[in-house]
């Protein structure tokens, strides 16, 4: 079956340094994702998406990666600020289908 | 602000209680979801309502009856609900279904059942 998956629960980082957050997912067929990020005690929101015929795209301080070889996306944040902390998660869909499919999603814990 | 707003923000409620969760978003949009976020687990869609009419059920138990009186307004009416519905639910609008990835959220409902 289909499923999304973030490669790792937990992430500690230092404020200032890069965060990477990894998502794999299985549908070939995907050809569209989406990076959500999660403060505690709000809903989920938007920080980026891409489609299947690009491999990159940048945003304000974050770039996502997308590897449809080895079916893999990627989250980057440049400088990692406290107010990044949070939970991310990524989603796929395909085709016309609304119905997005989530991952579990990372928790990211910026040090200062 | 997203635009979206929930009511209560948290609930507490037994196993034979009857209660409803709100929704209501002003943006103009015309689909709104429900989702369920379970600790540790991804988010789930439960329903999907576009212009008013349900266009999805993703298997959701009768205990959840979900309701759309208006595109501004979404209830979810829970009743005789079990320890494990416990979760935070989430309502989404986005400007049309097929738009469910660019949905602004809530900040979902904390339901606890005892």
């Amino acid at each position: 079956g289909e499923s999304v998956g973030l490669h790792l629960p937990t992430l500690s980082v230092q404020e200032g340094d890069n965060s990477i957050i990894n998502c794999a997912y299985s549908n070939s067929a995907s050809d569209y994702f989406i990076w959500y990020k999660q403060e505690s005690g709000k809903g989920p929101q938007f920080i980026i998406d891409i489609r299947s015929n690009m491999d990159k795209r940048q945003g304000q301080r974050v770039t996502v990666l997308l590897n449809k070889t080895v079916k893999h996306l990627s989250l980057q944040i440049a400088a990692t600020q406290p107010g990044d902390s949070a939970v991310y998660f990524c989603a796929e869909n395909h085709g016309n289908d609304y119905k997005l499919s989530f991952g579990a999603g990372t928790t990211v814990t910026v040090r200062a | 602000e997203t635009g979206v707003t929930q009511t209560p923000r948290h609930l507490v409620m037994g196993m034979t209680n009857k209660k409803s969760l709100k929704c209501e978003q002003h943006l103009g949009h015309n689909a709104m979801y429900w989702y369920k976020q379970s600790a540790k687990k991804p988010l789930e869609l439960m329903f999907v309502y576009s212009l008013e009419e349900r266009v999805e059920n993703n298997s959701v138990p009768s205990r959840f009856s979900p309701e759309c009186p208006n595109s501004s307004h979404l209830f979810l009416h829970l009743h005789t609900l079990q320890p494990e519905d416990s979760a935070l639910y989430l309502c989404a609008s986005s400007q049309e279904a097929q738009a469910q990835g660019l949905a602004f959220f809530g900040q979902g409902t904390r339901l606890t059942v005892v």
